[in-house]
């Protein structure tokens, strides 16, 4: 079946330092999405991409899309406390009906 | 206001107990899916609905029973079966001709006593 994994699984980072999560599948997938979940909340969309090498920026945030639409990585520039939380990607391969979430990646930030 | 609630937001199960979580969204979604989230750990998806009268298993569905009578409602059951149900769970709905987004509900705690 479609598994996708993320590393790190925990990042404990300085305020200000930058922080990146991967995001690998062991399928090719049509499309990818990313979440955000604060601590004791839901996740909460960020962003799709679906071209291969598609890279697209959201303030300090970059993602993108590896060119064999195997992975995936989130860079964040300049943490800040509100970026606190845990990241997940999430992908479909083509032959599949449903999304599969990455194991996610929690993000500290120390003020 | 749209969006999609659930409810409770704790609930408490004692032991051989079946228990339903409500899951309700007016964003005219056709797609509806739930999902359990253990501590520190990601998503896993029990069971989803593409559309009305029609729902599939997840990856872990044993223990759990859905239906998907009217478009905006999706009740998740977790019977006595599920020896270990304390977890979070999320119930989702997306829009099935648009991107991918699933938008989540505030989720339901559930505790074992």
């Amino acid at each position: 079946g479609q598994q996708v994994m993320q590393i790190p699984q925990y990042q404990h980072v300085q305020e200000g330092e930058d922080f990146t999560t991967y995001c690998n599948s062991s399928t090719t997938l049509s499309n990818i999405q990313w979440y955000k979940q604060r601590p004791g909340g839901h996740p909460v969309f960020l962003i799709q991409l679906v071209k291969s090498g598609e890279v697209k920026k959201q303030k300090r945030l970059t993602f993108q899309f590896g060119e064999a639409k195997k992975n995936s990585s989130l860079h964040i520039t300049a943490t800040q406390t509100t970026d606190v939380g845990t990241y997940f990607c999430a992908g479909r391969s083509g032959g599949y009906q449903k999304v599969t979430f990455g194991t996610g990646t929690k993000l500290q930030v120390i003020p | 206001d749209g969006g999609i609630t659930q409810s409770p937001k704790y609930l408490f199960r004692k032991e051989g107990q079946n228990v339903t979580l409500s899951c309700e969204q007016n964003l005219n979604h056709d797609a509806m899916y739930w999902y359990r989230q253990d501590p520190g750990q990601g998503l896993r998806l029990i069971y989803y609905s593409q559309i009305v009268n029609d729902f599939q298993k997840g990856d872990i569905a044993e223990g759990y029973s859905v239906s998907r009578e009217k478009k905006e409602s999706f009740p998740l059951t977790v019977t006595s079966a599920q020896k270990n149900p304390t977890a979070f769970y999320l119930c989702a709905s997306r829009d099935t001709g648009g991107l991918e987004t699933q938008y989540f509900g505030p989720g339901t705690r559930l505790l074992v006593l």
